[in-house]
């Protein structure tokens, strides 16, 4: 049963910490990527990686890092440089098919 | 910089009848065109795409219909049903572009089918 697993749905931390979120594909796709979706906003690109140990800035990467030292695994760490945190955070994968979507993690950060 | 707009935030609509969701894109890289649902608090799924050689691409009770020349598209629901009830997002890639295949949202439309 292949598919993206974010975990885990709900996060909470306090002000100043770094964070990280967890995503795993079994898809065996080459890109992954990260986006965050604010009420009324779309999705906004953070990071994106299309190959192991490669990635890129999307356009909001400031206080954000990421790795990609496995194919499967896409950690996205939110860092205390980041001044708004608090939002709902989308990891998606891409082979041949267009992007898939894993079900998320609401970071809440006061 | 919002390269692709969604204008309307919601839509209601009766049972039965056509939704039409619109979106705009402003650049003209763009070429390649999805839309995905969303429900709350999940992740989006991806619902239809059409490729800018095409103009139309219908699957189901789906139809995206593309404007080039107006950097429009729209997404047709017929007939709709109250299980089609989410937000739908626009989104727009260049995959020629050296962009890794990532997509440009646009900010939803929330739409309610109602019995």
């Amino acid at each position: 049963d292949g598919g993206i697993t974010q975990s885990p749905k709900y996060l909470f931390r306090k002000e100043g910490q770094n964070v990280t979120l967890s995503c795993e594909q079994n898809l065996n796709h080459d890109a992954m990527y990260w986006y965050r979706q604010d009420p009324g906003q779309g999705l906004r690109l953070i990071y994106y990686s299309q190959i192991v140990n490669d990635f890129q800035k999307g356009d909001i990467a400031e206080g954000y890092s990421v790795s990609r030292e496995k194919k499967e695994s896409f950690p996205l760490t939110v860092t205390s440089a980041q001044k708004n945190p608090t939002a709902f955070y989308l990891c998606a994968s891409k082979g041949r098919s267009p992007l898939h979507f894993g079900n998320g993690t609401r970071l809440t950060v006061t | 910089d919002q390269q692709v707009k969604q204008n309307s935030p919601s839509l209601s609509v009766q049972e039965g009848r056509i939704s039409i969701l619109n979106c705009d894109y402003t650049n003209s890289m763009f070429d390649y065109f999805l839309w995905y649902k969303k429900y709350p608090a999940e992740g989006p799924t991806f619902l239809i795409s059409i490729s800018s050689i095409k103009d139309k691409n219908e699957d189901g009770r789906f139809t995206v219909f593309l404007n080039k020349s107006a950097k429009h598209l729209s997404l047709h629901i017929v007939p709709s049903q109250p299980g089609d009830s989410a937000v739908y997002f626009c989104a727009a890639s260049a995959l020629r572009s050296n962009s890794g295949y990532a997509l440009n949202f646009g900010k939803g439309t929330s739409l309610l089918v109602t019995p």
